[in-house]
Formats: C-alpha cells, structure tokens, sequence
C-alpha cells in the first residue's frame, strides 16, 4: 500500500467549474498537508497547506482535511484554463513531519 | 525573494562516471531537503539537512549517493559511479527554521539521464 494515493487522471473540467481533486494517506499520525501544482517541466509550486481538520480558503482554492478518514482534497473554483497542470498531494511523515511523501500526482485540464 | 535554484537543469552522462548536483536553498532557510522523482513514480524522499547537518538520510538508496552542506549554505549530492536506474528528476527544497513552518520551497530540479 502506498503511503499517499491520488487518482491520476486526467481530469478534465470545463472553464468556470469546479475542479475537485483528492488524496488519502495511510499514517494515521500524519500532521501536516500539502498542494502542490506542477507544470511540466517546471518546479512543483506549493498552493496550499493545511494543517488541522476543517477547511482553509485562499483566493479559489479549499484544502480540505479529515483526519478521521485520512482524506485530504483540494477545491479549485472557478477553474482557468492556466489552472491545467498536474496536482500532487504531498503528506509530512514522522515526528517532526519534515519528510513528504507524495502522491503521484492528479493531471489536470481546464477546457476553455 | 530568489527560490531555491538548482544546477544543472540536465545531466546525461555514461554508467560508471560521476555527476554531482547543486542546490542553493531560500536565504535563511535552515532546512534543507533532496528528493528524486524517478520516471513514473512518486517523488521520493532522500535526506534532509538541519543546516550542515545530516537530520535524515533514511531515503539514500545506497552509498553511491554523498550529500553534503558545508558552511549550512548550498549542498551538493555526488553520485558515484552512477548507475542506469539512477536516472530520474531531482529535486531540492527548502524551508524555514521554525518547526511551526513546515511548508517547503522547491527548486525546478535536475533532469539526470544515465546511458
């Protein structure tokens, strides 16, 4: 079983909808969660971290986190054709969580 | 601010010989971590330094791998003899001190081909 699973797509969403992605993780005692987008051949960019249960808002994006399931996604609002990129989900590991394991990443597309 | 810059973006060199990578992290950012992304896979953990030192090294596959960071600034990561499968991305990041902060940075990585 693999630490951090993602459905790896494609996706596809037309321009203005919502763009639901989703990770589950299996380290019950995982604390910290992270979104990163990635386009090819470029440097995963981190968009979003969450740390307790609950949701978090920035701009169009939702974390959101339940720890009971080991379930974390990711909200895109209003999704933008500049949106189409790959998604990983990226979960801190250990007692200091400074070890991420990722997910292999959700591909995204944002048909205009 | 300048991120995390890594060099080179590509390397293809022959099995047997040594390449050596370099990744200059945030300014102030204590930690410091490599990961590598092998084709089709995940990226993987490999090390993690808390300035020069080594905090966690448990994902270096073998010691053909040598990370350092002398000085707590840049680090390298010397692959030698490099081997075909070692050929993947790999990436730096970096984040702060405060183990509040768990976010990391990462740099655009280096595309290692080993023929």
């Amino acid at each position: 079983q693999k630490e951090v699973e993602q459905n790896s797509g494609p996706l596809s969403v037309p321009e203005g909808a919502i763009a639901s992605l989703n990770c589950t993780y299996s380290d019950r005692g995982s604390q910290s969660f992270f979104w990163y987008r990635q386009y090819s051949g470029k440097s995963p960019e981190l968009i979003m971290f969450i740390y307790s249960n609950g949701d978090k808002e920035d701009g169009r994006f939702t974390a959101q986190l339940n720890k009971a399931s080991q379930y974390v996604s990711l909200l895109i609002r209003d999704s933008q054709p500049s949106d189409s990129a790959t998604y990983l989900c990226a979960v801190g590991i250990g007692g200091t969580g400074n070890q991420f394991y990722f997910g292999t990443g959700t591909s995204l597309t944002v048909i205009p | 601010e300048a991120g995390v810059t890594q060099f080179p973006s590509h390397s293809v060199i022959e099995k047997g010989q040594t390449v050596t990578l370099r990744c200059d992290p945030i300014s102030g950012h204590d930690n410091l971590y490599w990961y590598r992304r092998v084709m089709g896979k995940e990226i993987k953990f490999l090390l993690h330094f808390v300035k020069e030192s080594k905090q966690d090294e448990s994902g270096m596959p073998n010691n053909r791998f040598l990370a350092e960071r002398t000085g707590g600034t840049y680090s390298t990561l010397k692959v030698q003899p490099a081997e075909l499968e070692d050929s993947g991305v790999y990436f730096c990041a970096s984040s702060q001190r405060d183990s509040g902060r768990l976010e990391q940075y990462f740099g655009p990585g280096t595309r290692l081909t080993v023929t």
